[in-house]
């Protein structure tokens, strides 16, 4: 079965500065997605960044980015310039290619610091 | 174009009594999963269904837990004789036909078990 792995309970950063989240996964598949959602104190999980394991472009979406490495099945989460409103719960999630289930890890509290 | 919603969002239940949290998917959704989120854990899968259809069980708890998605409606999980174990934030997203681009997730329902 895959699994997801966040070895960060919580991480810190000062604001506008960058900060990196980790996130392991196992999975015997080839063509699968990961995303990185946000949960910040309202509850309400959002989507920040998707990746395609068939790509070997790092995502990016403004101010965040992700290093997509296969062979070690690792996928971790950049934060640039970070902002106050960047402080929330971060998840990572897996998605097989053959089903619609996603697999989350068990996400990793960011603080910023002002 | 409104998002998941779910209702409601705060519900206390005595033990033995049911809950039912309902969840109506994004417009143009077809698929909608429920999730578990435990205090300080990641979310957890409980059921992925369709309209009519359950798709994977897999999460759910093999008593007092069920999970419906009718033609006309919204999705429905309902849990009977809750006990104090129950208390957690349930969450409700809801993907295309295809969930490679990820979930549209709702606010949640904290369910307070006294």
């Amino acid at each position: 079965a895959q699994t997801v792995t966040q070895s960060q309970p919580e991480m810190s950063v000062q604001e506008a500065e960058t900060v990196t989240l980790s996130c392991t996964y196992d999975t015997s598949e080839s063509d699968y997605y990961l995303f990185w959602y946000k949960q910040p104190p309202s509850r309400q999980m959002i989507l920040v960044i998707r990746q395609e394991a068939y790509k070997q472009q790092n995502a990016t979406e403004n101010r965040f980015s992700v290093n997509f490495q296969k062979a070690a099945k690792s996928f971790s989460l950049k934060i640039s310039d970070s902002q106050l409103g960047d402080a929330a719960m971060y998840f990572c999630a897996y998605r097989g290619g053959a089903t619609n289930k996603l697999i989350f890890g068990t996400g990793t509290l960011l603080a910023v610091q002002p | 174009n409104a998002g998941v919603m779910q209702n409601p969002r705060h519900l206390v239940r005595r033990r033995g009594q049911e809950a039912r949290l309902r969840c109506s998917p994004m417009k143009g959704h077809s698929h909608v999963y429920w999730y578990r989120q435990l205090p300080e854990e990641g979310l957890k899968f409980m059921v992925y269904l369709q309209k009519e259809n359950i798709i994977d069980e897999s999460g759910m708890p093999k008593e007092r837990f069920s999970a419906e998605f009718p033609k006309e409606g919204p999705s429905i999980l309902r849990i009977q004789q809750v006990v104090r174990g129950d208390s957690a934030a349930y969450f409700c997203a809801s993907s295309e036909r295809d969930s490679s681009n990820g979930y549209t997730f709702g606010s949640g329902t904290r369910l307070t078990v006294v």
